[in-house]
């Protein structure tokens, strides 16, 4: 499986500034995708990311308020723009292998906005 | 709307018991059921999965039962021990949908030792 690694792993933010997390994969992979995971709560996928073109947003996500970039295929960034405090979560990005099916996650950026 | 419902929410196991969490679904399409692991402060790990052409899938201690009739999938973990304690999360995705993953609402498993 893919070794992936986010940056920050975590970070305190003041209100209306923006926080722009890294994922790192060790492999080239098409399909990365965005997850949110509030405080002990489940998943939600936020948006896929594939190399070339302009990612795909789930309903609620806005490119406004959560650009991607996917500038190659180990590499992707998600900004949380002009953040409030309930966009205090758990920011994680994952990658879909070579079967098309398996999806590995990173470690996770816990974010916390005061 | 594609959803994933699992139960129970938490779920407390003495050492060396079998845990049980059950997930339904609604999409007869879905075509592939994950089961991930994550402990706090951890990403979600990828812990088994199941295709719907098989009724069941065993690794080690985990076993994934599927019930296509019934639309409904469960994981037992057998011999639970305290280290298996973490929230567990079932899923589900559709191929020609980018394989895009809904999750169940997860499980809070404690293994009492």
């Amino acid at each position: 499986s893919a070794v992936i690694s986010q940056k920050p792993s975590r970070d305190i933010c003041q209100r209306g500034t923006s926080l722009t997390i890294q994922c790192q994969v060790d492999s080239q992979v098409t399909m990365m995708f965005w997850y949110r995971q509030q405080p002990g709560q489940s998943l939600t996928l936020i948006a896929t990311a594939n190399q070339g073109s302009e990612a795909t947003y789930e309903s609620g996500f806005v490119i406004d308020k959560f650009p991607i970039s996917r500038p190659n295929l180990t590499f992707s960034t998600l900004t949380v723009s002009n953040m409030s405090p309930e966009d205090s979560s758990i920011y994680l990005c994952s990658v879909m292998d070579e079967t098309g099916y398996e999806q590995y996650f990173g470690p996770g950026t816990r974010l916390t906005v005061t | 709307q594609q959803q994933v419902k699992q139960s129970p929410q938490s779920l407390i196991v003495q050492k060396g018991g079998i845990s049980i969490i059950n997930c339904a679904y609604e999409n007869t399409a879905f075509d592939y059921f994950p089961w991930y692991q994550q402990f706090p402060g951890k990403g979600p790990a990828l812990l088994i999965a199941i295709r719907p052409d098989v009724s069941e899938k065993k690794e080690g201690r985990f076993t994934i039962s599927f019930n296509k009739s019934a639309k409904q999938f469960s994981l037992h973990i057998m011999d639970s021990q305290p280290g298996d304690s973490a929230t567990y999360f079932c899923a589900a995705s559709l191929n020609n949908a980018g394989n895009m993953l809904t999750f169940g609402g997860g499980t809070r498993l404690m293994v009492k030792p």
